[in-house]
């Protein structure tokens, strides 16, 4: 069965404390990978996408990296404007995603 | 428009009600998605609209739920005699191709059932 499984569920750090966030995901036929910002409120906002091992992606303090079996989101330096949940998701088939249950990042001043 | 609008943003309604909900996508976009996000548990795919095709509803949970999309744009997803259960966040999604590239969400209708 198609899975993805975010840890951890929530994480706190301190201004400028560098961390990771870790997306392990079961798929047969990976079309591509996904990471989502999700604010309070808000619907879910497109971060990355990675399609194979190897790849990588950033984007300001956020680099997204990709393996086989799993996905980590690597927050440098944070500041509390980071603070939100973080989703990732697979393509399993055509057009159907499936999601994580996120990651909820509190970053204090 | 400048993005997926969804209304309205919050509805309360009684169980046994049957409730609308409205998705506006980005113009141009042909794929259009609803999603179910309840407390404590991942986004649950509902129902995927390609052009004019026929829609993908596996994901609908129960023949109460519906949705049509009218013209290749609008969306609404109806719920019939709502239950307690049915309360979470609907959020919709639209996309210019189905498949890889990130969908653009909006920012959901939060339905109560009391």
């Amino acid at each position: 069965e198609d899975q993805v499984t975010q840890s951890p569920e929530a994480l706190r750090l301190q201004e400028g404390e560098s961390s990771s966030l870790n997306c392990s995901y079961t798929v047969s036929g990976l079309r591509g990978l996904f990471w989502y910002r999700q604010d309070p409120g808000k619907g879910p906002e497109f971060l990355f996408t990675l399609y194979s091992a190897g790849e990588e992606k950033e984007k300001e303090r956020l680099k997204a990296t990709l393996t086989k079996k799993e996905s980590f989101l690597h927050i440098t330096a944070p500041k509390p404007e980071d603070s939100a949940t973080y989703l990732c998701a697979v393509e399993a088939g055509t057009y159907k995603y499936i999601f994580g249950t996120g990651t909820r990042l509190k970053v204090l001043a | 428009g400048a993005g997926v609008s969804q209304s309205p943003s919050n509805k309360v309604t009684e169980k046994g009600k049957d409730v609308e909900l409205r998705c506006d996508p980005i113009s141009g976009h042909t794929a259009l998605y609803w999603y179910r996000q309840s407390l404590g548990q991942g986004l649950e795919f509902l129902i995927y609209f390609q052009g004019n095709s026929a829609p993908d509803k596996s994901g609908l949970p129960s023949d109460r739920f519906s949705a049509e999309r009218t013209g290749g744009s609008v969306s609404t997803l109806t719920i019939q005699r709502t239950q307690q259960e049915d309360s979470a966040v609907y959020l919709c999604a639209s996309s210019f191709l189905a498949g890889p590239g990130g969908y653009t969400f909006g920012s959901g209708t939060r339905l109560t059932v009391v």
